[in-house]
């Protein structure tokens, strides 16, 4: 079965860089949810978009942007990148908001 | 806000054993969520439950929704080297779409 697909899986970036993230939600999944893990913690959420409408908002902080697109593919902006940025970035999709997330395999962003 | 809790933090088992994991919560969720992540990868979803006193399996794997909404456990039998990982219980109380994760239980399985 499709998947949730990530691009990429490994980024590196220098500090005050900018860098965006891709997700391709399954296929008919109209939510898409961000979250950002760190090193020994759970996911934080940070952002979610329903029918390419931003949905709900957690942590995100201002120098992070995201969008999600007609294809319902979404991109996750960040701007400015802090040594602290680095972790893992994780999109899930579900068939509505609210529904059973299912989880890419990842960004793994490390900001030098 | 809302918060799961997962504790232990490590659980060592034998590889053969049985390991049953707590997620509970001092808010009513009406989704719980149990997923495995492994290094590096994304958490992987092993069981969904929807209504209060669910039951349900996956192979090995036995999870149930409390039927006070909650809690909800996780049983692992016959343990096998393979289910090492970080085990999660996430879920949803209905205000807004986002999920709560609880901080997990590293899973090690000893030979």
């Amino acid at each position: 079965a499709a998947g949730v697909i990530q691009s990429p899986r490994h980024l590196i970036k220098e500090k005050r860089e900018t860098a965006t993230l891709k997700c391709y939600p399954i296929p008919r999944h109209d939510t898409v949810y961000w979250y950002q893990q760190g090193p020994g913690q759970d996911p934080q959420f940070l952002i979610s978009f329903y029918e390419k409408m931003q949905s709900d908002k957690g942590s995100i902080p201002d120098r992070f942007s995201a969008q999600q697109f007609s294809d319902y593919h979404s991109e996750l902006n960040m701007s400015s990148l802090e040594l602290g940025d680095s972790a893992l970035y994780f999109c899930a999709s579900s068939l509505e908001a609210g529904d059973t997330q299912y989880f890419g395999p990842g960004t793994r962003l490390t900001v030098l | 806000g809302q918060q799961l809790n997962q504790s232990p933090q490590s659980m060592f088992i034998q590889e053969g054993e049985d390991v049953s994991m707590n997620c509970t919560s001092s808010s009513i969720f009406n989704t719980w969520l149990w997923y495995k992540q492994e290094p590096g990868e994304g958490p992987v979803l092993l069981i969904a439950l929807y209504k209060a006193g669910e039951l349900t399996s996956n192979g090995r794997l036995t999870a149930q929704f409390g039927i006070t909404r909650k809690d909800s456990f996780l049983n692992i039998s016959a343990s096998i080297p393979s289910d090492v990982g970080i085990y999660f219980c996430a879920g949803y109380t209905g205000a807004n779409s986002k999920l709560t994760f609880g901080k997990g239980i590293t899973l090690s399985v000893r030979p």
